[in-house]
């Protein structure tokens, strides 16, 4: 089985662009979740997709935004980029998105790498 | 609200020493916990998990961690490092809502030869 996947693997946008960012989950797994990687904070948790539905966010500001289509793959768009945007995205795919399914796991891609100038 | 503690920003072991990697929590309910692992420039990759049921759990690349309730702790060890092993290691709880995993800062775990 294929496993997350993610385009493209490495940006270099400048401040004031936009992103979009791609993510292809598992075969099956209908739940995509995405986090922010930095060296200060760590990861930290965007947003959940289900069945093309937004279920969870994050406490990041409204420049984050994302969807999901009907075959499960999900993108995430950053609105006016700052420096501080700079980060590996990850994403994750599970079943149902955990929330106590204890048959659940998320499996991530290998993520976006984001570079602000 | 949950939460996750890694202490050890950085350890260091010898190949062949016995590796552990510490991990504390919190959670208002029954945890789900979870250990990565994430080689440079890649995405996490599962180690393994707890849910419900035996507390000693036993995961990939001869990794194992114990749940322990009254500690509140989920430690990661390893009995022989191995160069291979040198990476970071993110323990989580899931964070009682949708698709949230809730990260520790991360150990970054290296093996001298």
């Amino acid at each position: 089985k294929a496993g997350v996947t993610q385009t493209p693997r490495y940006l270099i946008k400048t401040r004031g662009q936009q992103v979009t960012l791609s993510c292809s989950p598992i075969s099956g797994h209908r739940s995509v979740s995405w986090y922010q990687q930095t060296p200060g904070q760590g990861l930290q948790f965007l947003f959940e997709y289900f069945s093309e539905t937004q279920r969870n966010k994050g406490n990041f500001p409204g420049r984050f935004s994302g969807r999901q289509f009907s075959n499960s793959r999900s993108e995430m768009n950053v609105s006016t980029l700052e420096l501080g945007d700079s980060a590996l995205y990850l994403c994750a795919s599970s079943l149902t998105g955990l929330a106590g399914d204890s048959t659940d796991t998320q499996y991530f891609g290998p993520g976006t790498r984001l570079t602000v100038l | 609200a949950q939460s996750v503690t890694q202490l050890g920003s950085h350890v260091s072991v010898s190949e062949g020493a016995l590796v552990l990697l510490r991990c504390n929590y919190s959670s208002s309910v029954p945890p789900y916990l979870f250990w990565y692992v994430q080689y440079p420039n890649q995405g996490l990759q599962l180690l393994l998990k707890y849910t419900t049921g035996a507390t000693l759990v036993k995961g990939i690349n001869g990794f194992e961690a114990e749940f322990k309730k009254s500690e509140t702790s989920f430690h990661l060890t390893k009995p022989s490092a191995h160069m291979s092993d040198a990476a970071e290691y993110f323990c989580a709880v899931e964070g009682g809502s949708q698709g949230n995993l809730i990260f520790g800062k991360g150990t970054k775990l290296s093996v001298k030869p």
